[in-house]
């Protein structure tokens, strides 16, 4: 079936290491991906989305990286800081470009960062 | 510049008791959805409105209904709660519904006796 899942579901780093949090999907037909942290205690906020006809893309201090032979995403943070400690979800849709109604989650990665 | 504003935080309900949910958005966004969060089961959706005007059942709408009051609010009412329906809630807004971001509440925590 089609499934949006995590490798690791606990990640541990120490402050300033780079972090790789990865995310396997099962649909080719998926044209749209995106990534949320969740602090604790709060909702969801956005931090980068990729379309199919892209294999990178890099925002502040992450990069996102695509590879739709394997149908695999990951997160890259770099120098990663108490701050980012969260649950980090990866997101896809399947029904067209960014529609988010039809957005199927992960379960989530837990990001801890040891000072 | 408030954001996403749920009402309320927490609750504490008997099963067969009736609620509201309250969301209002202060961004002029057209998209408002809500969602349930549940360990182990991700983020999934139970109604969402496209535009004002309009409401659509999302992945888990049985047992919840929904009002778009106006742009800024919509609400999600449980007519006959279920300890099923423990769970935290998140209401969400996006400029449109397509290739636009999703900006969630911080959530509310519901438990159902």
């Amino acid at each position: 079936g089609e499934s949006v899942g995590l490798h690791l579901p606990t990640l541990s780093v120490q402050e300033g290491d780079n972090s790789i949090i990865n995310c396997a999907y099962s649909n080719s037909a998926s044209d749209y991906f995106i990534w949320y942290k969740q602090e604790s205690g709060k909702g969801p906020q956005f931090i980068i989305d990729i379309r199919s006809n892209m294999d990178k893309r890099q925002g502040q201090r992450v990069t996102v990286l695509l590879n739709k032979t394997v149908k695999h995403l990951s997160l890259q943070i770099a120098a990663t800081q108490p701050g980012d400690s969260a649950v980090y979800f990866c997101a896809e849709t399947n029904g067209g470009a960014g529609n988010n109604r039809k957005l199927i989650w992960g379960l989530g990665t837990s990001l801890a960062v040891n000072p | 510049n408030a954001g996403v504003t749920q009402t309320p935080k927490f609750q504490v309900l008997k099963t067969g008791q009736s609620m509201t949910l309250q969301c209002a958005q202060d961004m002029n966004h057209n998209s408002m959805y809500w969602y349930r969060q549940d360990p182990g089961m991700g983020l999934r959706l139970i109604y969402y409105s496209a535009s004002e005007g309009t409401t659509d059942k999302g992945e888990v709408p049985n047992g919840y209904n929904v009002s778009r009051l106006n742009k800024r609010e919509f609400s999600l009412r449980l007519e006959s709660a279920a300890p099923s329906q423990t769970s935290v809630y998140f209401c969400a807004s996006s400029e449109q519904e397509v290739s636009s971001e999703l900006f969630f509440g911080e959530g509310s925590r519901l438990t159902v006796l």
